[in-house]
């Protein structure tokens, strides 16, 4: 079964810094697609990154940015000048038969 | 694009009644939406894939009487709580695949359910 751990519960960065939050995960499959969403106070989820696991290239979106791993099933997700617009929860996922396995989530704390 | 509204945003029931949450795409066919329930501080607990035309596919643990689903149209799915008790008390997500998409699911802002 597929699994999806994020080890650390909560990450704290100084506004303008950058953060790295960790993913791993485990499959046995050999094309899939991983994602990142964010979960503001509002709880609406957001897309922030997503990646396809034939792609070597990792994803970027402006400040946010992956570094994914195929062969050690890691995914971490690097926030650069960090905003305090940034400040929620984070969820990694992985998307297997069209369902979404979620890791535990990481609350990042923006400090001003 | 890709927007999936849910309706209501939030509830308050008393113990015994029946809620229904409609959760719709506004600008795009989804056959395949999805219901998550989210505990405070937790991730989301997928409970059912609802497919238009047909019934829908529940997790383990998830009494498929107790929880309605109904996907009449490419558009709207909605999750009816039956006989609603205050441990149903919960934040209700869904979320709607775009056929035409590559595989992303886009998600309502959710439905906090407070059952008295």
């Amino acid at each position: 079964a597929q699994t999806v751990t994020q080890s650390q519960p909560e990450m704290s960065v100084q506004e303008a810094e950058t953060v790295t939050l960790s993913c791993t995960y485990d499959t046995s499959e050999s094309d899939y697609y991983l994602f990142w969403y964010k979960q503001p106070p509002s709880r609406q989820m957001i897309l922030v990154i997503r990646q396809e696991a034939y792609k070597q290239q990792n994803a970027t979106e402006n400040r946010f940015s992956v570094n994914f791993q195929k062969a050690a099933k890691s995914f971490s997700l690097k926030i650069s000048d960090s905003q305090l617009g940034d400040a929620a929860m984070y969820f990694c996922a992985f998307l297997s038969n069209y369902q979404l396995i979620w890791g535990a989530g990481t609350k990042l704390i923006i400090k001003p | 694009g890709a927007v999936v509204s849910q309706h209501p945003s939030w509830v308050i029931c008393k113990s015994g009644t029946s809620v229904k949450i409609e959760c719709r795409s506004l600008d795009f066919q989804a056959t395949t939406m999805f219901w998550y329930r989210q505990f405070p501080k937790q991730s989301l607990m997928l409970m059912a894939t609802s497919n238009e035309g047909s019934k829908a596919t529940y997790e383990q643990g998830v009494e498929k009487d107790k929880f309605l689903i109904n996907h009449a149209s490419l558009t709207l799915s909605t999750l009816t709580v039956t006989s609603a008790h205050p441990e149903d008390s919960s934040f209700y997500i869904c979320s709607a695949r775009w056929d035409r998409g590559n595989n992303e699911q886009f998600f309502g802002p959710g439905t906090r359910l407070t059952v008295l």
